[in-house]
């Protein structure tokens, strides 16, 4: 089945060290999404691209940086890991497209600890 | 800015009918998107709207009133399953903006 997926699925760190966060997916997609999601705030989008040269600071963006190594490959990294970036982050896809084709698919999520 | 807005939590009985909420102000409209969500778990995909009216699918429905910035979201035949988080996400240009989410318990 084309899928989408995450790795690691949970990681502990600790304040200051860096680390990547890595999507895959075989659905084919052009599109891909990275969100966290904490108690209370939903999800919120990291940082977002459409194609293999093009990266776009979505809301939440401050403390991260991303890297599209192949259409299929999407990874977050965080720097300097702080004690509120602590989250379960999701990577998501979709098509190109209009209406429902924007619909997004969603990864099974890493969660992330800071301590 | 864009706010969307669902209610926090709500609980209903199995075999019932429940509604849920969405009340959306963004800076644009391409779309009303529900997901699914079990606890720890992706969200998934439950239905989209795009024009005025009601979409059903099986148990559930969907609604929307462009005018108003208005969706709802209505199950029937509640089952123990259907406890879960219902995500309101609206697409503005080519992104979703994602209400906070209603987090739906379903008793016995």
């Amino acid at each position: 089945d084309a899928d989408v997926t995450q790795t690691p699925r949970n990681r502990i760190t600790k304040t200051g060290k860096r680390i990547m966060l890595e999507c895959s997916q075989t659905k084919g997609h052009d599109r891909m999404y990275w969100y966290r999601q904490d108690p209370g705030l939903g999800l919120r989008l990291i940082y977002y691209s459409f194609d293999v040269k093009d990266i776009n600071k979505g809301e939440i963006s401050d403390g991260y940086s991303v890297s599209r190594q192949a259409q299929a490959k999407f990874s977050l990294s965080l720097e300097s890991a702080i004690p509120n970036q602590t989250a379960l982050y999701f990577c998501a896809t979709s098509r190109r497209g209009a209406g429902r084709d924007n619909e997004q698919f969603f990864g099974p999520g890493t969660r992330l600890t800071v301590l | 800015g864009q706010n969307i807005d669902q209610p926090t939590e709500m609980t209903a009985t199995e075999g019932a009918i429940v509604q849920i909420n969405c009340t959306y102000q963004t800076s644009g409209f391409n779309g009303l998107f529900w997901y699914q969500q079990h606890a720890g778990e992706a969200p998934t995909f439950l239905s989209y709207n795009v024009l005025d009216g009601l979409e059903e699918k099986g148990r559930f429905s969907s609604f929307l009133s462009r005018s108003k910035g208005y969706s709802y979201l209505l199950l029937k035949e509640l089952q123990m399953k259907d406890s879960a988080s219902y995500l309101c996400a609206v697409r503005v240009t080519d992104k979703l903006i994602f209400g906070t989410g209603t987090r739906l318990q379903v008793f016995p």
